[in-house]
């Protein structure tokens, strides 16, 4: 199982750009979740899911968009980006019927806003 | 509302030296689950360890140890005889036991354990 992978690892975008970030997991699970990580600072989440067709809003929301058409994927938009959405993004995923209900993170996008 | 406390920003130590990391939470709910996850220099999220609110029974793990007291709403991460390699930034983290599985995370403790 590659577990959960994200795509791109870097990117730099111009403000006002807009960009998808890919999240997918192997691992079947129901939930999954975005997450931001400022510099120094722990993560926040941004939207979660709990399964194919249902989204909602986490802590941070604005400026983002989800959906998830599959069970695998998840990806996350950024539209008309701003330089407060420099960050590491995470995604993650978990399923409340596994041995230890951990979230399995994937290893991040670095995304830099200038 | 469901928060998580890391008092202590930056630890430092030498080698060999016994270190406790501290992770105060608040939560209304009766049933919920906590976590330590290690974030290396190398940025992934490696999972520790899970309790539920039901299982205050310490847990060692080779040189880690936890301590988890529902009097103090704490859950204390213990690391004894430090490594170079443990070197990283710690986050304790909340989760709620019904509804999904959201998370809450703390702001994280960096260890630098110098040789």
């Amino acid at each position: 199982n590659a577990g959960v992978t994200q795509t791109p690892k870097f990117r730099i975008l111009k403000i006002g750009q807009s960009m998808t970030l890919q999240c997918t997991q192997d691992m079947n699970h129901n939930y999954m979740y975005w997450y931001r990580q400022d510099p120094g600072m722990g993560l926040k989440l941004i939207y979660y899911s709990v399964g194919a067709g249902i989204t909602d809003k986490g802590e941070v929301p604005n400026g983002y968009n989800v959906s998830r058409s599959t069970t695998e994927d998840f990806p996350l938009r950024l539209e008309l980006a701003a330089p407060s959405q420099t960050s590491v993004y995470f995604c993650a995923s978990s399923s409340p019927r596994g041995p230890t209900y951990e979230q399995y993170f994937g290893p991040g996008t670095r995304l830099t806003v200038t | 509302a469901q928060k998580v406390t890391q008092a202590q920003t930056e630890i430092s130590v030498v080698e060999k030296e016994d270190v406790t990391l501290d992770c105060v939470y608040e939560t209304r709910d009766t049933t919920y689950y906590l976590f330590w996850y290690k974030q290396p220099p190398s940025g992934e999220l490696v999972f520790l360890i899970r309790r539920n609110s039901f299982d205050e029974q310490n847990e060692i793990s080779g040189r880690y140890s936890w301590n988890f007291q529902k009097s103090t709403s704490s859950f204390n991460f213990t690391i004894t005889a430090s490594q170079v390699v443990d070197s990283a930034v710690y986050f304790c983290a909340l989760s709620e036991a019904l509804g999904f599985n959201k998370f809450y995370f703390g702001s994280g403790t960096k260890l630098n354990v110098k040789p």
